[in-house]
């Protein structure tokens, strides 16, 4: 099946550690995004990717990092300087930036 | 920056009657998607309007994008309990070539038998 897969489903991280979020999608997207998903609120950006061996910051990248070194997978880590990582992060892709996005199913972190 | 706002921010309705939300932006946007999250999953993409005066249906949902450029709505005829979600809406403005989504914060329906 084509899709966008997203692991683990559930993450815990303690304090002062750095975790990397996976996502993998074999639709041939060139483009890539990682959203932080709040309650009560809207998705918001926090890096996106036109290509491989690109990505540029979204609107909260601070405490983020990213890389793309293959087209099918945009891993995220959360790093320590991220103070309120706790929440859903959801990935999308996108034939290019023009198209619509779909999304993975997430993965919620959660500190311990 | 850019503001999307939607309502209503929840709805409670009984099976069989209609829903309609709406987003209005302070910009004009080039694309509106509408999108349906289910609880511990991602968003998925419902309808996507592309011009101005569009009406597009799926089944039994309707979205147009506004003649302004700046609004949505999303209308869910003869609701069933499947309908339960949150609903999004997203706009884009396609500068440099490369379109950005704005998301409006979710309409959550709850539907009663």
């Amino acid at each position: 099946d084509g899709g966008i897969t997203q692991s683990p489903k559930y993450l815990f991280r303690k304090e002062g550690q750095n975790v990397t979020l996976s996502c993998e999608q074999n639709l041939n997207h060139d483009a890539m995004y990682w959203y932080r998903q709040d309650p009560g609120q809207g998705l918001r950006l926090i890096y996106y990717s036109q290509i491989v061996n690109d990505f540029q910051k979204g609107d909260i990248a601070e405490g983020y990092s990213v890389s793309r070194e293959k087209k099918e997978s945009f891993p995220l880590t959360v790093t320590s300087a991220q103070k309120n990582p706790t929440a859903f992060y959801l990935c999308a892709s996108a034939d290019n930036g023009n198209q619509p996005q779909h999304f993975g199913d997430g993965t919620r972190l959660s500190i311990l | 920056g850019q503001q999307l706002n939607q309502s209503p921010q929840s709805m409670f309705i009984q099976e069989g009657e209609d829903v309609s939300m709406n987003c209005t932006s302070s910009s004009i946007f080039n694309t509106w998607l509408w999108y349906k999250q289910e609880p511990g999953e991602g968003p998925v993409l419902l309808i996507a309007l592309y011009k101005a005066g569009e009406l597009t249906s799926n089944g039994r949902l309707t979205a147009q994008f506004g003649i302004t450029r700046k609004d949505s709505f999303l209308n869910i005829s003869a609701s069933i309990p499947s309908d339960v979600g949150i609903y999004f809406c997203a706009g884009s403005i396609v500068t440099d070539s490369w379109g950005k989504l704005q998301f409006g914060a979710g309409t959550q329906v709850v539907v009663t038998p």
